[in-house]
């Protein structure tokens, strides 16, 4: 079945520096979505890619998914505290004629003021 | 105001006995799901429905049971708990987009968590 790897498990930064997490999925996706949640809260929407090597931005926080739909990326410029959190990529899988989503393992980001 | 509930918030109970975790959303949205996660192990998904009587299973799906008898409503039903479900449990739901050719979630909003002990 679908597989979506995500890299690193854990990240520890200075503020100010940046950061980046990565997917790969085993298959080619149809789309792929980006998740943030803050400790003891929930999963929130941050964004979607559908487009083979589309790349969108919001203020500080690059989203890229890649030309074979099959990895992704965020980055975030000049980290803050309030980035704080687990960031997860969620593949989704039309192949099927329905969507399955794949959640990755989740990027823990600390923060050091 | 839009959102996804769960219910109960917080459970713990004992080895066997049956409990239902009662998910709901205001959206009129026709995909339904729920996860759960696990420390290292991220967010799987247990089972899913595209729209009423309409589901399938997902990554992790044996000892639970889910049904979608409406369009609002998405119990999850754990019928002889074990210890190895402990777990965070998350309902999410979102409107069907048409994507690559084949339908597939837009964006999907969680409910709170439901944190389950089994004893």
């Amino acid at each position: 079945g679908q597989q979506v790897m995500q890299i690193p498990q854990y990240q520890h930064v200075q503020e100010g520096e940046d950061f980046t997490t990565y997917c790969n999925s085993s298959t080619t996706l149809s789309n792929i979505q980006w998740y943030k949640q803050r400790p003891g809260g929930h999963p929130v929407f941050l964004i979607q890619l559908v487009k083979s090597g589309e790349v969108k931005k919001q203020k500080r926080l690059t989203f890229q998914f890649g030309e074979a739909k099959k990895n992704s990326s965020l980055h975030i410029t000049a980290t803050q505290t309030t980035d704080v959190g687990t960031y997860f990529c969620a593949g989704g899988d039309g192949s099927g004629g329905y969507q399955k989503v794949t959640f990755g393992i989740g990027t823990k980001l600390q923060v050091i003021p | 105001e839009a959102q996804v509930t769960q219910n109960p918030r917080y459970l713990i109970t004992v080895t066997g006995k049956k409990l239902t975790v009662t998910c709901s959303q205001n959206m009129n949205h026709e995909y339904m799901s729920w996860y759960r996660q696990d420390p290292g192990l991220g967010l799987r998904q247990i089972y899913y429905s595209m729209n009423v009587e309409v589901t399938d299973k997902g990554d992790v799906p044996e000892g639970y049971k889910v049904s979608r008898k409406e369009k609002r409503n998405f119990p999850l039903i754990l019928e002889s708990p074990s210890p190895n479900q402990t777990s965070l449990y998350f309902c999410a739901s979102s409107y069907l987009a048409r994507t690559s050719g084949a339908w597939g979630t837009d964006t999907q909003y969680f409910g709170p968590g439901t944190r389950l002990t089994v004893l």
